[in-house]
């Protein structure tokens, strides 16, 4: 099994600015995910972090809004750039182990 | 027509009670998740199934592939469980997680 950790759990941000969330497993992991989920909304993938190459995001997200990075097969970080109240949501990452996904437990993020 | 559907979309139970939540996928998977989100926004993974059934506590979840369904269970219900309920599907075609849109508990005490 596989432990995922998040940094931060929250955080209340001004417009305009940009935050960076952490992702960290306690295994190795082929492939990691960031996903959002706006208020009242289910949970849509933003991207997939490739170790070692660029980002494959979804239709309707761009990587100068959400330039991702994934150094190792432990670790990636999303960040939210230029942010509006719009980006409020949570930020959710996940990894895939020997092919079973785990979850991290989301970054709640507000911002004014 | 959403990939994933929930039902129900809320509910409501005395402490004790038992609850079903269910769900339902239109496409092929190779498995399904089950994840609890409290009020604060925080995820854990309950269960992850590609056949049969499996139990964590009072925590019951099923699956039948063939008819594209699955239900979590939750016996001697409790305030605590208030959450939301989230199942997720893993699709075959491209490996992407598709999830539902949640199902909001509240237990009575």
């Amino acid at each position: 099994s596989a432990v995922i950790s998040q940094k931060p759990s929250r955080d209340i941000c001004q417009r305009g600015t940009s935050l960076t969330i952490q992702c960290q497993v306690d295994s190795q992991v082929t492939m990691m995910f960031w996903y959002r989920q706006q208020p009242g909304q289910s949970l849509t993938l933003i991207a997939t972090a490739n170790q070692g190459s660029e980002a494959t995001y979804e239709s309707g997200f761009v990587i100068d809004k959400f330039p991702i990075s994934r150094p190792n097969l432990t670790f990636s970080t999303l960040t939210v750039s230029n942010m509006s109240p719009e980006d409020s949501s949570i930020y959710l990452c996940s990894g895939t182990v020997f092919n079973e996904q785990f979850f991290g437990p989301g970054t709640r993020l507000t911002v004014l | 027509k959403n990939e994933v559907e929930q039902s129900p979309q809320n509910l409501t139970a005395q402490e004790g009670e038992f609850i079903t939540i269910n769900c339902s996928y239109s496409v092929g998977i190779s498995a399904l998740h089950w994840l609890q989100q409290h009020p604060g926004g925080g995820i854990v993974s309950l269960f992850m199934l590609s056949s049969g059934k499996k139990k964590h506590g009072r925590l019951i979840a099923t699956i039948n592939i063939q008819e594209k369904h699955s239900s979590l269970h939750i016996t001697a219900s409790h305030p605590r469980d208030s959450a939301v309920y989230i199942c997720a599907v893993l699709r075959n075609r491209d490996d992407k997680i598709i999830f539902g849109k949640g199902t909001r508990l509240h237990i009575l005490p």
